[in-house]
């Protein structure tokens, strides 16, 4: 069936750091893919999204490409602040409903 | 702004007493679901609803029971609580739509605790 992998956390990052986490996902067909944000005490909210190979999906300055090849949807940003501490949520949409990754906590030290 | 609002942001309850936990979606979104986190396993699918009166089971069903008697409305119920049913319990929708991708709305979660 189908599933999404993330990398496993806590990710711990610098401000200003490079961030990549990673999503890899087993699909049948071409799924929309997704990236949600939880910040701390809050409900999820979209990040970002894709919904067709080779798209790139971005947001706040954060980016993630559909790659087709790899099986991926990793998550970037070139910089990141205290203010994007957070979970973050990979997905893809099968049969009406979303297929979720663990989840990743990143926490970005001052 | 689209929005999904839950009646209770915390909520404690004692073992054995009966739960409800509402959410609105003002939408008009064809889709709802509940969904709960807990620390380590992410979100886990309780149960969802595709229409008014009609509901499928998720992931993990056991224990709930949910009702859908309004577009915009949609209940997930604790006959019974119990203390492994403490958790952050999430509401979203979604529309069929547009074939965009299924993108959930999801409210601000219900933290309940049973004692």
């Amino acid at each position: 069936g189908n599933s999404v992998t993330q990398m496993e956390g806590p990710v711990t990052l610098s401000e200003e750091a490079f961030l990549t986490i990673n999503c890899t996902y087993t699909a049948t067909g071409y799924p929309s893919l997704f990236w949600y944000v939880q910040y701390p005490g809050e409900g999820l909210q979209l990040l970002l999204k894709a919904t067709k190979a080779d798209d790139k999906g971005s947001n706040k300055g954060f980016e993630a490409t559909y790659r087709k090849e790899t099986t991926s949807f990793h998550l970037e940003k070139g910089s990141v602040q205290v203010s994007d501490s957070a979970v973050y949520f990979c997905a893809l949409d099968s049969n009406y409903q979303l297929i979720w990754g663990a989840g990743t906590k990143l926490i970005i030290k001052p | 702004d689209v929005k999904v609002t839950q009646s209770s942001r915390y909520l404690v309850k004692r073992t054995g007493e009966k739960v409800f936990l509402e959410c609105v979606q003002d939408m008009d979104h064809e889709n709802m679901f509940w969904y709960r986190q807990d620390p380590g396993l992410g979100l886990r699918l309780i149960y969802f609803s595709y229409d008014v009166k009609m509901k499928e089971k998720g992931d993990i069903p056991e224990g709930y029971s949910v009702s859908r008697e309004k577009k915009e409305r949609f209940s997930l119920i604790l006959e019974s609580a119990s203390t492994n049913q403490t958790s952050m319990y999430l509401c979203a929708s979604s529309t069929t739509g547009t074939g965009l991708g299924y993108e959930q709305y999801f409210g601000p979660g219900t933290r309940l605790t049973v004692t």
